[in-house]
This record gives C-alpha cells, structure tokens and sequence, in this order.
C-alpha cells in the first residue's frame, strides 16, 4: 500500500542535540507537510513544501529547518533541541485531494 | 483557511447513526471541506470531502448546507473501531487542524 515512511518510530534525546526526522513518500506527489501533536491537542503545521526545491513556513516553525532536495524526501531538522519540542510529529503527503499521514514518531526531549 | 468549530465530544451507542457537525461559516467558494479522523495512537485518516453537493462514500456521508457554512458528517452506523477523533478542515491549500470531536461508542 502507498504511504509515507517516517523514521525513527520514536526517540529519546537529550536537550541541545541536533535531531533530524526523516520522511519518505512512495507516490512522488508534490505536496509534503510536517505537523506536530502534542498530548490531548489537535495538530499543528509546522513546514511545508509544495514541490521539490521549495518550502514554506506553518503555524508553528521556529525551531524547526525542512529541505526538499528531491520529491520523495522531507526530513524535519532540530537543530538543538528543547524539552517544549517533546511532540509526536506527522509527516504528510497529499495527493489529489486526499493528505496522507505517516505513522508518526514520538520524541521525548530530556 | 476557514476557521471551523466543532463540539468538543460526543457520545453514541453501538450500531446508531452518528452525526457529526462542523460550523466554517469563513470558508471560501472555492475551499473544500474536508473531514478526516485520527483513531488512538495513529496518524489522521481521510474520511470524506466536498465542495458543494452532498457526497457519500463506503465510510461515511457528507451532508453540506446550501449557504456551505456548516456540514454535517454522517457514520451511518457506527460501530466500536468508529471511536476517534474526528477533524472537519475548510480550506483547499493545506490541511490546518482545530481540536476536533472525541467521538465515543458505547457497545
């Protein structure tokens, strides 16, 4: 079945370290989305990248750097983390009209 | 993007229609509505969307106003494995969530 591909599953890491979520799509769709969840919340957009070699700001970015060097890859970087970022984050792919949400991967930010 | 509200929970029993609304009274004419919802512990899931006409599919059906400022989701029978939350979105360029419903079934 087609679907996004996220990495790690989960994480535990130590505040100030660098931390980079990988995210892979199998449908080479243009539109790819991050969002983060935390506990008992909806989510919220973090970065998004409408094709290859763009990216644009979500609601909620600061903290965070994406790259899109090609379609099938997004990876959501933390350049240093910090505990605020512990989440469960979702990366997305949308094709015609319908998003596709990975699995998720929950970090822990100690 | 509309800004959609939606009640915070609701509750249904076993084998029951479920209707779920959703108020984005901001939408645009050309903003989709769409409905997706997030089981325990898993991504969100596409469920159903629309623009105007009323839209029905092997999960659910979407019950859309004529003005478009409200749209009813509609789990025809709803059972167990139906308990999630369920997001309405109103917007065409990029899926921005609000808190949703908790939808709970009760055997």
């Amino acid at each position: 079945i087609a679907g996004i591909t996220q990495a790690p599953t989960s994480q535990i890491l130590a505040a100030g370290r660098r931390m980079t979520l990988r995210c892979t799509q199998d449908m080479r769709h243009n539109a790819m989305y991050w969002y983060r969840q935390d506990l008992g919340l909806g989510l919220r957009l973090i970065h998004y990248s409408n094709t290859a070699g763009t990216t644009g700001k979500g609601e909620v970015p600061d903290g965070y750097s994406v790259s899109r060097a090609n379609t099938d890859d997004f990876p959501l970087t933390l350049a240093s983390a910090v505990p605020s970022q512990t989440s469960v984050y979702f990366c997305a792919r949308k094709g015609p009209f319908i998003y596709t949400f990975g699995s998720g991967t929950r970090l822990t930010v100690v | 993007d509309a800004k959609t509200t939606q009640p915070n929970s609701m509750e249904s029993n076993e084998e029951e229609p479920v209707h779920l609304p959703c108020n984005h009274s901001t939408i645009s004419g050309t903003d989709y509505i769409h409905w997706y919802r997030q089981l325990p512990s898993q991504g969100p899931e596409y469920v159903i969307h629309g623009l105007t006409s009323n839209v029905n599919n092997r999960m659910a059906s979407l019950a859309i106003a004529e003005d478009r400022k409200s749209s009813t989701l509609i789990l025809h029978r709803a059972t167990l494995r139906d308990a999630a939350v369920y997001y309405c979105i109103g917007n065409t360029d990029k899926l921005i969530f609000g808190t949703g419903t908790r939808l709970q079934v009760f055997p």
